[in-house]
């Protein structure tokens, strides 16, 4: 079936320090891919977006690439900062002509701390 | 501005009784989804609802129930026969069904049985 699968945290880095959270997927057809950010007590917000194959979504300093050959979309970010820390989570979405509820399908989200 | 809000924020409930949680978006969008939460399992899909008075089960149905009666509304009620409601439920909306459209969130309701 369709699922997403991210590295298991938490995840704590040092301010400045280079981040990187990965994730994998399992998809039929072609999903598009998404990163969402989700702080303490809140809903989740969009992060960025890729649609297809080689596309690079990018937005506050994060990237992501959609590698369609290893299945991937690893989040990174050059250097983080204290007010990055959140759990993210990684999701795809699937044409509803390849079966699709048309629903956002959600890895088990990644735990962030960065320290002073 | 527009967005989702969903009410209250937090809600507590005696085991027995249905609870309501409301959803309401003034995004004018088609689509709109109920998600569970829980610590270190992600997002589980409830139920959605692509288009006013109709909806479909999620992968996690089973003691909810749904309505879709107005565009920008789409209440979830969790009935007695949910065995295991203390979650953080968040509801969410997209344009539509579309592969490429992004869901937008609400601030979530946390449930807590008592």
């Amino acid at each position: 079936g369709n699922s997403v699968t991210q590295m298991e945290g938490p995840v704590t880095l040092s301010e400045e320090a280079f981040l990187t959270i990965n994730c994998t997927y399992t998809a039929t057809g072609y999903p598009s891919l998404f990163w969402y950010v989700q702080y303490p007590g809140e809903g989740l917000q969009l992060l960025l977006k890729a649609t297809k194959a080689d596309d690079k979504g990018s937005n506050k300093g994060f990237e992501a690439t959609y590698r369609k050959e290893t299945t991937s979309f690893h989040l990174e970010k050059g250097s983080v900062q204290v007010s990055d820390s959140a759990v993210y989570f990684c999701a795809l979405r699937i044409p509803m002509e390849f079966g699709s509820q048309g629903n956002l399908i959600f890895g088990k989200g990644t735990k962030l701390s960065v320290k002073p | 501005d527009g967005g989702i809000t969903q009410s209250p924020k937090y809600l507590f409930r005696k085991e027995g009784q249905n609870v309501t949680l409301s959803c309401e978006q003034n995004l004018n969008h088609d689509a709109m989804y109920w998600y569970r939460q829980d610590p270190g399992q992600g997002l589980r899909l409830i139920y959605y609802s692509q288009i006013v008075n109709d909806f479909q089960k999620g992968d996690i149905a089973e003691g909810y129930s749904v309505s879709r009666e107005k565009k920008e509304s789409f209440p979830l009620t969790v009935t007695s026969a949910q065995k295991n409601p203390t979650a953080f439920y968040l509801c969410a909306s997209s344009r539509g069904a579309g592969f490429d459209t992004e869901a937008f969130f609400g601030q979530g309701t946390r449930l807590t049985v008592v």
